[in-house]
């Protein structure tokens, strides 16, 4: 286990269009975490599981973003009909029940 | 509202002065503090947290309440602890909420 990892690492797409990104986490952490940094920003929590369970959302979450935890594994964020704003880093982390968290190499996207 | 201030966006010192980060913190209840560093290329990962009073690469960090501060210290910069440096108040559910940052550059 080499710790948390993102698929795909860069994403470039056109306005409008739907993207999903892919976040594995630490195999034992029960906790996983959603978080979206722009440049010259720290990262902005987006919404958080304890294993399937998504316990909490952000309200910077609009109705074109949803995340999954189907099986208390891996995780998915959808983007749905993206806009220029959305471009950013989307950075996942995981953890115990604990608040220290690992995090990944995150996901680059950016919309054209 | 939940607000976190790293007043400085960059900071600059030469290898073996002393450095200082500000973290100051607005938050309801009693969140736990931690500082996350970023080196060049690398992903986020946890520096230290205060209840550990631990000293990590020989930075610590005091929590002072009445401030509501973290301040994060180490009595001489080496050129490897140029990185990002965020500082994060944690609730008991664990959401973190982040500071913008700190950029430290150690001059040789």
């Amino acid at each position: 286990d080499t710790g948390v990892s993102q698929n795909p690492r860069h994403k470039i797409t056109k306005r409008g269009q739907n993207v999903t990104f892919r976040c594995d986490p630490i195999s034992e952490h029960n906790r996983l975490y959603w978080y979206r940094q722009t440049l010259g920003q720290g990262p902005e929590f987006l919404t958080y599981f304890q294993n399937e369970a998504q316990l909490e959302k952000s309200r910077l979450l609009s109705d074109r973003f949803s995340a999954e935890r189907p099986k208390g594994s891996f995780s998915t964020l959808e983007i749905q009909r993206t806009e220029q704003g959305d471009s950013a880093m989307y950075l996942c982390a995981s953890s115990l029940a604990d608040p220290n968290q690992f995090f990944g190499p995150g996901t680059r996207l950016t919309v054209l | 509202a939940q607000r976190v201030t790293q007043p400085e966006k960059l900071l600059s010192v030469f290898k073996g002065a002393p450095v200082e980060l500000k973290c100051n913190y607005s938050y309801s209840g009693s969140p736990e503090l931690f500082w996350y560093v970023q080196y060049s290329r690398q992903r986020l990962q946890l520096l230290l947290r205060h209840i550990s009073r631990e000293s990590i690469k020989g930075f610590t960090a005091d929590l002072n309440k009445g401030e509501t501060s973290f301040h994060l210290k180490k009595p001489f910069a080496q050129e490897e602890d140029s990185a990002m440096y965020y500082c994060a108040p944690n609730t008991n559910a664990g959401k973190s909420t982040f500071g913008d940052g700190t950029t430290l550059t150690v001059k040789p």
